[in-house]
C-alpha cells in the first residue's frame, strides 16, 4: 500500500516548455488535490476533482489544466512554464471531506 | 473568505516541555480540522483529524481540540522531544468537496 505517489521528484524546465506532473493514489479514494507550497505564502490549492470524470479549479489555477485519468490518477499540466511557477508540488486524496493525504512532493524550479 | 492563522510562526523549547500551538480560523463554518506535520523537503503526515462535531482528539503524545464557535484549534504536545522537531500545519475543511485551506505553520524546534 504505497499511498499518494508522485513523479517526478525534481524537475528544472525553462520558460516556455511543458511538463505533466504525475500523481496516483491506491486508497481507492473518490477526491484528489493539487496544491502548491511557497515560503510565505504557504500551500495553495490549484485544482481538486471530486470524483473520476469531474475537475474543478482552486484558488491558484491560471497557467495549469488537469486531467482525472481515471480513479486513480490525477495528472498536472503546465503548458508553458514560467518563473512564477518554481514552487513545490502536492498532490492529495482523500474520502471527502475527510483526512487527506498527501504524497511526497515535486519540487520545480523554471529558470 | 475563510484564513488561517497559527500563532506563533517558529517556537523553540528544551526536550521534554509540554508546549500549545495555536491555530486560529475566521469563519467557523467548516466541516473540519486537521493538524499535520512538514518535516524539511519532505510531504505533509497527517497527525489529527477532527470532525466538526467533536471537541477534541488524542493520538499518543498528541491532543488536539476544537472550539468552532471561538474560530481555535489548539495542538498539544506533552513531553516533547527533538525528534518532534519539524513544522506544524493547521487546515480547515470548507464545503463537502474537501478543500483545505491552510495556515502557514509552526516551526518546532526541541532542543536536547
Amino acid at each position: 500500500n504505497a499511498g499518494v505517489t508522485q513523479t517526478p521528484k525534481f524537475q528544472v524546465l525553462k520558460t516556455g516548455q511543458s511538463m505533466t506532473l504525475q500523481c496516483a493514489q491506491d486508497m481507492n479514494h473518490n477526491s484528489m488535490y493539487w496544491y502548491r507550497q511557497d515560503p510565505g505564502m504557504g500551500l495553495r490549492l490549484i485544482y481538486y476533482s471530486a470524483s473520476e470524470g469531474t475537475t474543478d479549479k482552486g484558488e491558484v489555477p491560471n497557467g495549469y489544466n488537469v486531467s482525472r485519468l481515471n480513479k486513480r490518477e490525477f495528472s498536472l499540466r503546465l503548458e508553458s512554464a514560467a518563473p512564477s511557477q518554481t514552487s513545490v508540488y502536492f498532490c492529495a486524496s482523500s474520502e471527502r471531506p475527510y483526512e487527506q493525504y498527501f504524497g511526497p512532493g515535486t519540487r520545480l524550479t523554471v529558470t | 473568505k475563510q484564513e488561517v492563522t497559527q500563532i506563533p510562526a517558529a517556537l523553540s523549547v528544551p526536550e521534554g516541555e509540554n508546549l500549545v500551538l495555536n491555530c486560529s480560523f475566521t469563519d467557523s463554518a467548516i466541516y473540519n480540522l486537521q493538524w499535520f506535520r512538514q518535516d524539511p523537503g519532505k510531504g505533509l503526515t497527517s497527525l489529527l483529524l477532527i470532525q466538526s462535531s467533536q471537541r477534541e482528539q488524542t493520538s499518543g503524545r498528541l491532543n488536539a481540540s476544537l472550539d468552532k464557535s471561538s474560530g481555535r484549534s489548539t495542538l498539544y504536545i506533552a513531553a516533547s522531544q527533538p525528534g518532534d522537531s519539524a513544522t506544524y500545519l493547521c487546515a480547515v475543511t470548507e464545503g463537502s468537496q474537501g478543500n483545505l485551506i491552510f495556515g502557514k505553520g509552526t516551526k518546532l524546534s526541541v532542543k536536547p
